[in-house]
Order: C-alpha cells, then structure tokens, then sequence
C-alpha cells in the first residue's frame, strides 16, 4: 500500500517534552499538508509545504511548532515544550501537484496526548 | 467563527432509509470536497464538485453544488449500515486565503440495521 504513511500512529508526552510526527506521502507527490483535529474544533489547517519549502504556514502556531519536508525523508511536524492544549489527532494529507483543489490524501494520523 | 457550517451535527436513522446532510456558508467558495473518515483513520475524499449547481452521483450518494457556491448537500438513498461514518465538507475560498481547505466540523451519521 503506496498510501500516506504517517508514525507513530499514537504518542504520549509529558508536559515540556518535544513531539515529533512523521509523515511520509504518497508515491509520486510532492506536496504535504498538516491538519489537527479535536473532536470540538474540526480539521484545522495548519502548514503547507513543498520539497524544502514551506509554502503557507498561516494556520500554524507562531511558538513551539515547525514544519519541515526536506529534500529526502518524511515530513516532520515537531511541537517544541507540549502543553496539554496540543493534545489531539494530527493528520497529514498528499497531493501530486499545486493545484488548490487537487484532492487530498490523508493518513491515519498520530494521536498525540500530553500528560 | 465557522466558515463552513455542517448539519445535523448528528444523524442516526434505520437502513434503507434516505437522508440529507447539508454544508452552508456565507462565503463563495471556488470548489468544495465531500470526504469521510471513519474512527482511526484519516478522511477519504468522495467527490469534488467545481461549477455553481453541478450534481455528481456516486452509487447511492448525490452531491449538489449550489448555484452561487456557497453551499453543498449530500444526500443518500437507502443507506445501508456501511454509510455510517463522519461526513466532512470541505471549499477552498474564492479568491484566495490559506492554501490549506476549510473543513466543516461534520455529521456523524449512524446507520442502524
């Protein structure tokens, strides 16, 4: 299955540690989206990145969080100093070109809890 | 403040029955997804739909985009347990805003054999 790989699909963290969520995408596509889901909120768009280039990260927090897809590796959306309000399903979705209504394919998602 | 507003928020109803779920706004938007996602997994995109008043039908699904783009439906003949799900809609915003889609917050629909 070539479909939107995304680990660990749960992580539990302390409050101040780091978290670190992996993405890799789908075979052939070069554009990778993160997304955070409570049950309350919704999918809430956070970053949009091309190969080494982080094209709109407006729905991303300005502290604690960063997003990278380097040239070669997965994606990493890394949450610095985790506070409790960052618990929640964090999903990253693919899409083969640039196209703003290209269809999006999404992992399972890693459930992020911080105790 | 929700740009895309989903209704019902929930819906269980008996197989076989039909049903219609809705996706409002007071925005354009310039193309608008319908996905589902159930516990555990990430959504499954269904349809795109692009141009002001388009109808898709996929099997038992009908998707109608409305005529100025601000609103969507979703309607299911003769649902069948396998239908229950979350129902997500999703648009990208007329000319311009996030590169990201707008979701919806959802419907949870149950379908009870």
């Amino acid at each position: 299955n070539a479909g939107v790989m995304q680990n660990p699909r749960h992580l539990v963290r302390r409050r101040g540690q780091e978290a670190r969520l992996r993405c890799s995408p789908m075979k052939g596509h070069s554009h990778v989206y993160w997304y955070r889901q409570l049950p309350e909120e919704g999918l809430k768009f956070m970053v949009y990145l091309q190969k080494e280039n982080i094209i709109d990260e407006s729905g991303m927090p300005k502290e604690r969080f960063s997003a990278e897809f380097p040239k070669e590796g997965p994606s990493i959306l890394r949450i610095q100093q985790v506070v409790r309000g960052d618990s929640a399903a964090y999903f990253c979705a693919s899409s083969p070109n640039e196209a703003r209504n290209s269809p999006l394919h999404f992992g399972n998602g890693t459930r992020l809890t911080v105790t | 403040t929700q740009l895309l507003e989903q209704s019902p928020q929930f819906l269980s109803i008996q197989e076989g029955e039909n049903l219609t779920v809705y996706c409002n706004s007071s925005s354009v938007f310039s193309s608008l997804q319908w996905y589902r996602q159930e516990p555990g997994e990430g959504p499954v995109l269904l349809v795109t739909v692009v141009t002001g008043g388009e109808v898709k039908k996929l099997k038992r699904l009908t998707f109608q985009f409305g005529d100025a783009r601000k609103d969507s439906s979703l309607h299911i003949t003769a649902a069948q347990p396998g239908d229950t799900g979350l129902y997500l809609c999703a648009g990208l915003l007329q000319g311009g805003g996030a590169d990201g889609l707008t979701f919806g917050k959802g419907t949870h629909l149950i379908i009870q054999p």
